[in-house]
């Protein structure tokens, strides 16, 4: 079945710091990429998504491509800041398939 | 703007008692999910439901019921809930398999 990988499970930076979030995907169709962030005490919140092959989904300075090649869509963002600090899940949807969600990525910055 | 709504936000359960979460969602959206989230991991998918008077299992649905019977509602019954069952539930909605979706603010619920 389809599944998605987060290689990270936590990461620690400090501000202006360049971050990257992998995550890998396994799918039988061609399925749509997501990104979530989810702060402490609240649901997730959808950040971006990407639909094709090369396509780059991004918000606020986070971004992300679709890469069918490596079956990859990391999360990249140039400089964090101390708000950035939350939790990230990669997800895949998939035609007539349940969602798949990543174990998700714990990113903590210091100022 | 789009909402779901879960009620009640925070629960405490007895062991071997009957437990309804029940979530509303706003958006106009045929798909609608319940996630559990236990405390420093990911999100687990229950049941989720693609159109009303329809739900399907998803991947721990052992221990959970759910029930939708309108395109807006959508609950998640524990006929008898246990302590491993103590967690964070979570339900979301979305327009469909390649849409993203729409989270409510959860449900603390904690099984003594």
């Amino acid at each position: 079945g389809d599944s998605v990988t987060q290689t990270e499970g936590q990461v620690a930076l400090s501000e202006e710091d360049f971050l990257t979030i992998h995550c890998n995907y396994s799918a039988s169709g061609y399925p749509a990429l997501f990104w979530y962030v989810q702060y402490p005490g609240e649901g997730p919140q959808f950040l971006f998504r990407a639909s094709r092959d090369k396509e780059k989904g991004s918000s606020r300075g986070f971004e992300a491509t679709y890469d069918k090649g490596t079956t990859s869509f990391h999360l990249r963002k140039a400089s964090v800041q101390e708000s950035d600090s939350a939790v990230y899940y990669c997800a895949l949807g998939d035609n007539n398939n349940a969602p798949r969600f990543g174990a998700g990525t714990k990113l903590s910055v210091k100022p | 703007e789009a909402a779901v709504t879960q009620s009640p936000r925070s629960k405490v359960a007895v062991t071997g008692g009957k437990v309804t979460l029940s979530c509303h969602q706003t958006n106009n959206h045929d798909y609608m999910y319940w996630y559990r989230q236990d405390t420093g991991h990911g999100l687990r998918l229950i049941h989720y439901s693609y159109v009303a008077d329809s739900t399907e299992k998803g991947d721990i649905p052992d221990g959970y019921k759910a029930s939708r019977p309108s395109q807006e509602n959508f609950s998640l019954i524990l006929e008898l809930a246990s302590l491993s069952q103590t967690a964070v539930y979570f339900c979301a909605s979305s327009l469909g398999d390649y849409a993203e979706q729409f989270f409510g603010p959860g449900t603390r619920l904690t099984v003594l």
